[in-house]
C-alpha cells in the first residue's frame, strides 16, 4: 500500500460545480497537510496548508482534515474553468521538506 | 521577486551524456531539494539540502549529484544519463520552521534517448 493514496481521475465537472478531491493515507504521524495545484507545464502552487484536524477555508476552496479516518479533502466552491489543472496533496509528520510526501496527484477539468 | 528559476526548461540528452540542471532561488530559504515526476508516481525525492555545505540522499538519489556552495543555488548533475532518467525534474526551497511549505520552480523536460 502506498503511503498517500489519492484517486488519478481525470475528473470532469461543468462550470459552478461543487468539487471533493481526496488523499487518505495510513501515517497515523503525519500532521501537516498541503494541497499544490499544478497548471499543465508548470511547478506546483500552494494553495491550502493546514495543520492537524479541522477545517480551513480560503475564498472558494475549503480543505479537510478527518486525522481519525486518515482522510484529507479539497472542496472548490463554484467551480470555475481556470481550476483546470491537477491537484495534489502533500503531508509530513514534522514539517521538514525533506519528509513531505505527496500523492500522485487528480487532474481535474471544469468545462465551461 | 523571482522566488525559484529552473534553467534549461527543456533539454535532450543521449544515453552517456552528463549535464547540470540549475536551480537558484531568491528568498533566502535554508531547505532546497530537487524531485522527479513521472507519470502515476508522484513527486519523489532525489537530493536536498539544510543550507549552503550540507547535503543528502532523497528517495533516488542514484545517478543524481548535487552541491550547495551558496544559500542561492542547488545544482543537480546527472553523471551518465539513461533513458530512465527521462522525468520532468522540479526544484523547491522553504524556510525551515514551522508554516514552511516549499514552493516549486517550473521545471526541467529532460528526455534521454
Amino acid at each position: 500500500q502506498k503511503e498517500v493514496e489519492q484517486d488519478p481521475g481525470p475528473l470532469s465537472v461543468p462550470e459552478g460545480a461543487i468539487v471533493s478531491l481526496n488523499c487518505t493515507y495510513s501515517n497515523s504521524a503525519f500532521q501537516y497537510f498541503m494541497w499544490y495545484r499544478q497548471y499543465s507545464r508548470k511547478g506546483p502552487e500552494l494553495l491550502m496548508y493546514t495543520y492537524s484536524s479541522g477545517n480551513k477555508e480560503d475564498g472558494r476552496f475549503t480543505a479537510q482534515v478527518d486525522k481519525s479516518s486518515k482522510y484529507i479533502s479539497l472542496f472548490i466552491r463554484d467551480s470555475q474553468p481556470s481550476d483546470s489543472a491537477t491537484y495534489l496533496c502533500a503531508m509530513s509528520a514534522d514539517n521538514y521538506g525533506q519528509n513531505f510526501v505527496f500523492g500522485p496527484g487528480t487532474r481535474l477539468s471544469v468545462l465551461p | 521577486n523571482a522566488g525559484v528559476t529552473q534553467t534549461p526548461k527543456f533539454q535532450v540528452l543521449k544515453t552517456g551524456q552528463s549535464m547540470t540542471l540549475q536551480c537558484a532561488q531568491d528568498m533566502n530559504h535554508e531547505y532546497m531539494s530537487w524531485y522527479r515526476q513521472d507519470p502515476g508516481m508522484g513527486l519523489r525525492l532525489i537530493h536536498y539540502s539544510v543550507g549552503a555545505g550540507i547535503t543528502d540522499q532523497g528517495e533516488v538519489p542514484n545517478g543524481y549529484n548535487v552541491s550547495r556552495s551558496t544559500t542561492e543555488d542547488f545544482p543537480l548533475r546527472l553523471l551518465s544519463a539513461a533513458p530512465s532518467q527521462t522525468s520532468v525534474y522540479f526544484c523547491a526551497s522553504s524556510r525551515t520552521g514551522e508554516e514552511s511549505p516549499l514552493h516549486f520552480g517550473n521545471g526541467t523536460r529532460l528526455t534521454v534517448t
